[in-house]
């Protein structure tokens, strides 16, 4: 079956250091691949997506980018702040459209310090 | 634009009791979808409702049932609690149909068993 598999953390940054949450996937078809973050006491909230190979998401400065030939789509940021301190979760929906089930990965925490 | 809405935010129960939490979808969608997200771990697809039919689920036991209304809000109902039921309650709601399009979360039902 489908599977997310991320990095372990915590990962702990000082603040303007440049971030890597690396994430590699198992599916049969063409996936769609979505990065979530969740705050503290909230639900998830949608960072980004890519719906096919070679496709890159972004918002607030945060990239990834969807490689089919390495299953992969690592979450990176140039120079991380303090609010970005939260749990990122990996996420893949089927090729049954993104409305399918996603699965996801085990969260990867990040913390990041002044 | 109301997002996506659940009640209770909290609840406590005891092993064998029943339970029931209720979510509304963003305004726009007809997808309703359920997730269990135990601490520390990313969320499990619970089931997925869509024209008031179950559409699709994940490995849940039957204990684990639920409805979609016209309206398209939906509630989950457990029976006979089991302490490993304790987690937080996450719904999902999207649109079918629509190429591209997310699934967005609620801030989820936090559910304790003792």
């Amino acid at each position: 079956g489908d599977s997310v598999t991320q990095m372990e953390g915590p990962v702990t940054l000082s603040e303007e250091a440049f971030l890597t949450i690396n994430c590699t996937y198992t599916a049969t078809g063409y996936p769609s691949l979505f990065w979530y973050v969740q705050y503290p006491g909230e639900g998830l909230q949608l960072l980004l997506k890519a719906t096919k190979a070679d496709d890159k998401g972004s918002n607030k400065g945060f990239e990834a980018t969807y490689r089919k030939e390495t299953t992969s789509f690592h979450l990176e940021k140039g120079s991380v702040q303090v609010s970005d301190s939260a749990v990122y979760f990996c996420a893949l929906s089927g090729s049954g459209g993104t409305a399918s089930k996603l699965t996801f990965g085990t969260g990867t925490r990040l913390q990041v310090t002044l | 634009d109301a997002g996506v809405t659940q009640s209770p935010t909290h609840l406590i129960k005891t092993r064998g009791q029943q339970v029931t939490l209720r979510c509304s979808p963003k305004s726009g969608h007809d997808t309703v979808s359920w997730y269990q997200q135990a601490l520390g771990q990313g969320p499990q697809f619970i089931f997925q409702y869509y024209e008031e039919e179950e559409r699709q689920r994940g490995n849940f036991p039957d204990r684990f049932s639920g409805h979609q209304f016209p309206n398209y809000s939906s509630e989950l109902n457990v029976n006979a609690l089991l302490l490993g039921d304790s987690a937080l309650y996450l719904c999902a709601s999207s649109l079918l149909g629509v190429p591209n399009q997310p699934q967005h979360f609620g801030d989820g039902t936090r559910l304790s068993i003792l």
